[in-house]
């Protein structure tokens, strides 16, 4: 079946823009995630959502970043005035409920964002 | 708080070498540890996971234990293959969500 797709697949903006990436998790799975890998950094965390429950935002790195999940399927990250430091591959990942210490997750491509 | 530390890169190695690619890390409470991997123009799929201590992980010929007393989680296989050439990440699931910086590794013919 298909597996989780993000959009769009490469970004630039210009510093100060706001910029929405798309994900579309794996149809069923209830737990969604986003992350951010910055060149030679491991993979950060930046929020969960578990099915009806309140999003973890724990992992957000500041007020400018924000995402919603509609419907329980399609996730969007937002992010508001843009700065160089942004520039990252967004990836987003799925997993069945209740979640990946029990079920694997499964990740898009990503998004590369590049933040001029 | 939580955290994966893992061995830095890049790693070469000539096929049918020995590999161990180091995991250590720091949790509160009992925490699931996995290996990731991302090969060449893919993205990050799971190779193996263990939840509880003394649990063993394995597929495709790689292996790890979780062993508590040693916080580790080390990734090893006996004999690797070009087609092993790939971006190993150790990650650990407890109160969040933590992956190390990831490992490269290169197996030259």
């Amino acid at each position: 079946g298909a597996g989780v797709s993000q959009s769009p697949s490469n970004k630039v903006t210009e510093k100060g823009k706001d910029v929405e990436l798309r994900c579309d998790p794996i149809s069923g799975h209830t737990a969604l995630y986003w992350y951010r890998q910055s060149l030679g950094q491991g993979l950060e965390f930046l929020i969960y959502f578990q099915g009806n429950s309140a999003p973890d935002k724990s992992g957000l790195p500041s007020d400018r970043f924000s995402a919603e999940r509609t419907g329980g399927s399609v996730s969007t990250l937002t992010i508001q005035r843009t700065q160089q430091e942004d520039s990252a591959v967004y990836l987003c990942a799925s997993s069945l409920w209740p979640g990946p210490a029990t079920y694997e997750q499964y990740f898009g491509p990503g998004t590369r964002l590049t933040v001029t | 708080g939580d955290s994966v530390t893992q061995m830095e890169g890049p790693v070469t190695l000539s096929e049918e070498a020995f590999l161990t690619i180091n995991c250590t890390y720091t949790a509160t409470g009992y925490p699931s540890l996995f290996w990731y991997v991302q090969y060449p123009g893919e993205g990050l799929q799971l190779l193996l996971k263990a939840t509880k201590a003394d649990d063993k992980g394995s597929n495709k010929g790689f292996e790890a234990t979780y062993r508590k007393e040693t916080t580790s989680f080390h990734l090893e296989k006996g004999s690797v293959q070009v087609s092993d050439s790939a971006v190993y990440f150790c990650a650990l699931t407890g109160n969040q969500f933590y992956f190390g910086t990831g490992t490269s590794l290169t197996v030259i013919p």
